[in-house]
């Protein structure tokens, strides 16, 4: 059971443009973190958003947490080759152990 | 070393046989999970356990899949009587708390499993 739906599923743009990935679920996360991945490597931890309405940034990288705690988007600004990978964004439950991933969004910056 | 090991990095395996994947997480922490992982999708959540007990196993597909972690460390996931459709990247990864503390997941290159 995907509790987190992403889109876009697949995502290519050119270097330099702006781009945004959603996640979405029907239930309350008590917090949510976005992960990527690159060929061959496990995930890997970018950011984790625990407050209703939070903002983070890390450099070019918007992460927003919703008002509900249901749903969460990444912007890339001015994306750049080394941004390519699947990005997924994870949580847990308010009651649960499990702590489940998105469906992810694969993405290729082409230079 | 520092992160998580996990071996084989590939195993190639008879339909009908009985494979082990290993994890090794990270020295001290308390929770370790399997995922499951087809290409370009998210990882499936498999089993999840807080020292030495399988706090919730409820992500295991049925009874052919097993995972142990008997010290609170290494942990074993066990497949029995394979079939095709088990092939895909086992992935393990370790936290210093339990999920709701919000401690990051530390994940290793995970177990590429085919099943011919």
């Amino acid at each position: 059971t995907q509790l987190l739906e992403q889109s876009p599923q697949f995502l290519s743009i050119q270097e330099g443009e702006n781009l945004t990935v959603y996640c979405n679920s029907s239930s309350v996360f008590s917090s949510l973190q976005w992960y990527r991945q690159e060929p061959g490597e496990g995930p890997v931890l970018l950011v984790t958003v625990v407050t209703g309405g939070e903002v983070k940034k890390l450099k070019r990288l918007t992460f927003q947490f919703g008002d509900a705690r249901k749903d969460s988007s990444l912007h890339i600004t001015a994306a750049q080759p080394g941004d390519t990978g699947l990005y997924l964004c994870a949580g847990t439950a308010n009651t649960g152990n499990q702590f489940y991933f998105g469906t992810g969004t694969s993405l290729t910056v082409i230079p | 070393g520092a992160g998580v090991s996990q071996t084989p990095s590939n195993k190639v395996t008879e339909k009908g046989k009985y494979v082990e994947l290993r994890c090794d997480p990270i020295s001290g922490h308390t929770a370790l999970y399997w995922y499951r992982q087809s290409l370009g999708q998210g990882p499936e959540f498999l089993i999840y356990f807080q020292g030495t007990g399988a706090a919730d196993d409820s992500g295991l597909p049925n009874d052919r899949f097993f995972a142990v972690r008997p010290e609170g460390s290494v942990s074993t996931l066990k497949i029995q009587r394979t079939e095709r459709g088990d092939s895909a990247v086992y992935l393990c990864a370790s936290s210093l708390l339990a999920p709701r503390n919000n401690s990051p997941l530390h994940f290793g290159n995970g177990t590429r499993l085919t099943v011919t």
